[in-house]
């Protein structure tokens, strides 16, 4: 069974400081990955997309890092702001032969940045 | 943003009452997605579509059904509303992104309280 985990469930930390989320997935066969960003009462946002063949991708103060042999993910987050408190959620596409995807949903690091 | 709108955003019914939430775009996109989100288990889909009239079955289906009666609407309809069914409802749409492949955009949800 395709399964994605993501650690930690929460996270706080202080206006400033970087951190790091990690994405453990159990998905085959492997398509991408996704990290949202999703803000309280909204619906998520795509932040990055990770392909197998790529190992770092920024957007911004986000980098994502991938490692396929490990089927690990980490969003890290440099210079936290106060906006950066949201739900950051993990997700991993299979596609089979046919061309047929599938999305497994990770349950979400929830990430408090306080002043 | 990708133009979904979702409506209503919030409601609350009584239990055994039918409920539809509607989902409208405005790009012309073939696939439409309704996922029910609770805490606890993450985004979880309940039904797709991949045109008008064609529809499959998500993994949380039960006491769901959806139709597409044309390009731009799919609408989400409870039964029966049971007080399990209380929870956000997003829908999404599937797009093609260039360098970044199929992106899943979602809208802003939907609140229902089933009491």
């Amino acid at each position: 069974k395709n399964q994605v985990e993501q650690s930690p469930q929460s996270l706080i930390i202080l206006e400033g400081k970087n951190c790091t989320l990690q994405c453990n997935y159990t998905v085959s066969p492997f398509s991408n990955l996704r990290w949202y960003k999703q803000d309280t009462g909204r619906g998520p946002v795509s932040l990055t997309i990770m392909t197998f063949s790529e190992n770092t991708k920024s957007n911004g103060r986000y980098t994502a890092t991938l490692d396929a042999d490990t089927k690990q993910s980490s969003l890290h987050i440099t210079a936290s702001q106060l906006s950066d408190s949201a739900s950051y959620i993990c997700v991993v596409s299979a596609t089979n032969r046919s061309g047929y995807s599938t999305l497994t949903f990770g349950k979400g690091t929830m990430l408090l940045v306080s002043p | 943003d990708a133009g979904i709108t979702q409506s209503p955003r919030h409601k609350v019914t009584e239990t055994g009452t039918p409920v539809t939430l509607r989902c409208h775009q405005t790009e012309n996109h073939r696939y439409m997605y309704w996922y029910r989100q609770d805490p606890g288990h993450g985004l979880r889909l309940i039904h797709y579509s991949y045109g008008v009239k064609d529809t499959d079955k998500g993994e949380v289906s039960d006491g769901y059904s959806v139709s597409r009666s044309k390009t731009e609407d799919f609408l989400l309809t409870l039964e029966s509303a049971t007080s399990s069914q209380t929870s956000v409802y997003f829908c999404a749409i599937r797009r093609q992104d260039s360098g970044s492949g199929n992106t899943i955009y979602f809208g802003e949800g939907s609140w229902l309280t089933v009491v």
